[in-house]
Formats: structure tokens, sequence, C-alpha cells
């Protein structure tokens, strides 16, 4: 079973709409969580972290369920600039170790 | 955020040449940084993190003898393809966390490197 799953999409929305992916992850003693933005033949680049109560950046909403064992994100009235694929990351106890998702790729239509 | 850099951006080597990659953290010591490969349309794999003044270590299935890692400072870590062939070829990234941050555990990328061996 892999580490962190996440659903490839692609997820093909007008523009305005309001998306969210999820992902899991397998490990009950992870203890960061963060959603990164990669463009296509770019570097990741850090969205959000994810924090235990939930954060809001603008129209960006993340969410942990511990419980669960997954992260949400939101994106609200999306942008066509918004098209990317989105990675969650997860790291675990031992901090040299982090964990991609395969991403999720986000089309926003005009 | 903290910034990474990565050089080059781009290299195209022949068949059996060697090539470096320099990863630099710019605003910030990294003791630790890691190495990732990444082939069209895949996810991220990570072959190997690098540890300042310690040897790397390989995940599974990385021929370490074939990438040569050196972390000699906590602001350079190098990667090194030796004899490199075309299915070497991929999009090579870096990424460095920064200590100093409150958290201590967020991860930022350099621009990565695209290899192309012909």
């Amino acid at each position: 079973r892999k580490e962190v799953e996440q659903d490839p999409g692609p997820f093909n929305v007008p523009e305005g709409a309001t998306v969210a992916f999820n992902c899991t992850y397998s490990n009950s003693a992870s203890q960061s969580f963060f959603w990164y933005r990669q463009d296509c033949r770019k570097e990741p680049k850090l969205l959000m972290s994810v924090y235990s109560s939930g954060n809001e950046d603008g129209r960006f909403t993340a969410q942990l369920n511990r419980a669960s064992q997954y992260i949400s994100l939101l994106i609200r009235d999306s942008k066509l600039s918004d098209s990317a694929t989105y990675l969650c990351v997860v790291n675990q106890h031992n901090f040299n170790k982090f964990y991609f998702g395969s991403g999720t790729k986000l089309n926003v239509k005009p | 955020g903290a910034v990474v850099s990565q050089h080059p951006s781009r290299v195209i080597c022949k068949s059996g040449t060697s090539v470096k990659i320099e990863c630099r953290s710019l605003d910030f010591q990294a003791t630790t940084m890691f190495w990732y490969r990444q082939f069209p349309k895949q996810s991220l794999m990570l072959m190997a993190t690098s540890n300042e003044g310690s040897k790397a270590t390989y995940e599974q299935g990385v021929e370490k003898d074939k990438f040569l890692i050196n972390h000699a400072s906590l602001t350079l870590s190098t990667l090194t393809v030796t004899s490199a062939h075309p299915e070497d070829s991929s999009f090579y990234i870096c990424s460095a966390r920064d200590p100093g941050e409150s958290s201590g555990n967020t991860i930022y990328f350099g621009e990565g490197s695209w290899l192309t061996v012909v």
C-alpha cells in the first residue's frame, strides 16, 4: 500500500466552480501535512501547510482528518490560473521522511 | 519562504559521460537535502536523502554508484549522474528543509534540472 494516495484526476471544472481534493495517508504516526502545487515542467511550490484545526488562505481551505487519515484541499471560485497538479505531502515522525502523493491534476476551463 | 537554487536548469550530455547538478540553499543552512527524479506525467520519486558531512541515504532501487551525492557544506549538495544513458533522461529536483522555520519541517524545492542524454 502506498504511503500517500491521491486521485490523479483530471478534474475538469469551469471557472468559478468549487473543487475539492482528498489525499489519504497510511501511517497514523504522520505528523505534518502539506499541499504543493506543481505546474507543468516546473518544480513543486508550497501552497499551504495543513493544520489540525484546519486553515484557510484566501480561496484555499485545507483540512486534516486524523481519525480517517486524510487531508483535503478546497478551492473556491476557481481561476484559470489554478490549473496545475496538486501534490499532498506527508511528513512522518522522522523529519527526514517526506512522502508525496502522485498528484491530482486540475484543469479550470473558461 | 526559503529559497533553493538548482543549476543547471537544462543539460544535454552524451551517453557515457557524467553530469553534475548543484543544489544550493540561498538563505538558510540545510543539514538535509533531498534528491528526486520525475519522469513525464509521473509523480516525484525520492532518490536519496543527502546529509551534510555524512553519506547519503539512498532509496531502494537507486544505484548509489551511479548517482553520486555529495553534501560537503550546509548550503550545497551535488548530484552526479555517472556514465549517463538515455534512460537517465529525466527531471531531477532537489529540496531542502529549513530548520529555522517555526515548524522546522517544511521543504522547499529547487527549480529542477532537465537532463537529456543523447
